[in-house]
């Protein structure tokens, strides 16, 4: 049981570049997250699914896009990447049940550098 | 107003010192209190959650919430250098959604 993985660990890209960061899930969970870390600024959600088809914008969607074909994976794809996305980035996922909490498991993380 | 407020300080103990790291939320909604670890370069983990008023004990550690104050504490005692790392707090509800505060980092030294 592998958890959450991430890759890759580490991208550094220039202006104006895209890249897709893969995120892939063994648990069959139904909910998974992508969240952005900047230093001393905790974690903000970019985009979440609920299933398979679904998905939403978080607090900080612009330029990402998201897509969920399956349940196991959820690419987190930047377009003509920018200074302002360099950053960690986060996939995590849950498995969600209306009558209980939430706990959310994290990936390793892919650190992103723009230059 | 943001729905949780966290200070990231840096904070500093002794070994063997209690730790109090604190948070405020705007939110009544929420239901689920969390408390999540983050060592240097790793994702965070969970550490504790708690859903009620009141105070929830595991080892050395405690989570208390006072919902009438919005206001969530995590308390370590005989703190370790291996308890060194940043801690976020994360409210949700049962729609899913955790909402992350900005994290205390910690040091314990020797």
């Amino acid at each position: 049981n592998a958890g959450v993985t991430q890759t890759p660990k580490f991208r550094i890209l220039k202006i104006g570049q895209s890249m897709t960061l893969q995120c892939t899930q063994d648990m069959n969970h139904n909910y998974m997250y992508w969240y952005r870390q900047d230093p001393g600024m905790g974690l903000k959600l970019i985009y979440y699914s609920v299933g398979a088809g679904i998905t939403d914008k978080g607090e900080v969607p612009n330029g990402y896009n998201v897509s969920r074909s399956t349940t196991e994976d959820f690419p987190l794809r930047l377009e003509l990447a920018a200074p302002s996305q360099t950053s960690v980035y986060f996939c995590a996922s849950s498995h969600h049940l209306t009558s209980s909490y939430n706990e959310q498991f994290f990936g390793p993380g892919t650190r992103l550098t723009v230059l | 107003q943001k729905e949780v407020e966290q200070d990231p300080g840096p904070l500093s103990v002794p070994e063997g010192a209690i730790v109090s790291l604190n948070c405020t939320y705007s939110n009544s909604a929420f239901q689920y209190f969390m408390w999540y670890r983050q060592y240097s370069r790793k994702g965070p983990e969970l550490l504790m959650y708690t859903y009620s008023s009141g105070n929830k004990e595991d080892g050395r550690f405690t989570a208390q919430v006072d919902k009438s104050s919005k206001y969530i504490s995590l308390f370590i005692r005989d703190s370790q250098p291996s308890d060194s790392a940043t801690y976020l707090c994360a409210p949700g509800s049962t729609l899913g959604r955790l909402y992350f505060g900005r994290g205390t980092q910690l040091t314990v030294w020797p």
